[in-house]
């Protein structure tokens, strides 16, 4: 059972690239997420999606864009990298219902230069 | 918003004594509270969490306490050991609606032989 895939692992970008981080779970989650990670700043919420077709602002949304392209795949997209988007950046998926367990990715380390 | 608030943001201690790591929520609302921890280069992982129906829960050596009215919930971990030296994260949780977790800002455990 894979659990929560996150593709690429590493990528560096040129101020003004853009690039799609892709995610899938196998675990039929309803609801997926988008999380940064910064020092001192732990995990900030980008994007979100409570289930299939829907997708919410997070904390952090500006610069950013999502797709929920079915149940298992959430992606995120940066239109225009800037340095300011340097990070890890975590995808998670979790049950719908009473508190639930969110279960992570291994992580994206953008370098964005 | 909702906003969650962890302290310390460090913490040392010598092996085989007690940590604690308070958190603070803002929305009274939330009623879901995870703990996950994070060793160096890894995914979060739940470690315990706990429902705003009940004000303590146990897992061998550690434990977590929630008190509503204050807008508060602890981690203690008893007996400390090296291979606890992670980041921990706090997080709130609405658990109707859109499930999105918000977390704490972290606190690097550093336990010392």
């Amino acid at each position: 059972n894979a659990g929560v895939t996150q593709t690429p692992k590493f990528q560096v970008l040129k101020t003004g690239q853009s690039m799609t981080l892709q995610c899938a779970q196998d675990m039929n989650h309803n609801s997926m997420y988008w999380y940064r990670q910064d020092p001192g700043m732990g995990l900030r919420l980008i994007y979100y999606s409570a289930s299939e077709g829907t997708t919410d602002k997070g904390e952090v949304p500006n610069g950013y864009n999502v797709s929920r392209l079915n149940k298992r795949e959430f992606s995120l997209r940066l239109e225009s990298a800037a340095p300011s988007q340097t990070s890890v950046y975590f995808c998670a998926s979790s049950e719908a219902g009473m508190g639930t367990e969110a279960f992570f990715g291994q992580g994206t380390r953008l370098t964005v230069v | 918003g909702e906003n969650v608030e962890q302290h310390p943001s460090t913490l040392s201690v010598q092996e085989g004594d007690s940590a604690v790591i308070k958190c603070t929520y803002s929305d009274s609302a939330s009623n879901y509270f995870p703990w996950y921890k994070q060793e160096l280069g890894k995914r979060p992982q739940l470690i315990i969490d706990i429902r705003s129906n009940v004000g303590e829960k146990k897992d061998q050596r550690i434990a977590v306490t929630l008190n509503k009215t204050a807008k508060h919930f602890s981690l203690h971990i008893t007996e400390t050991q090296p291979e606890d030296s992670a980041v921990y994260f706090c997080a709130a949780s609405l658990s109707s609606g859109t499930y999105k977790y918000i977390f704490g800002t972290g606190t690097r455990l550093k336990v010392l032989a």
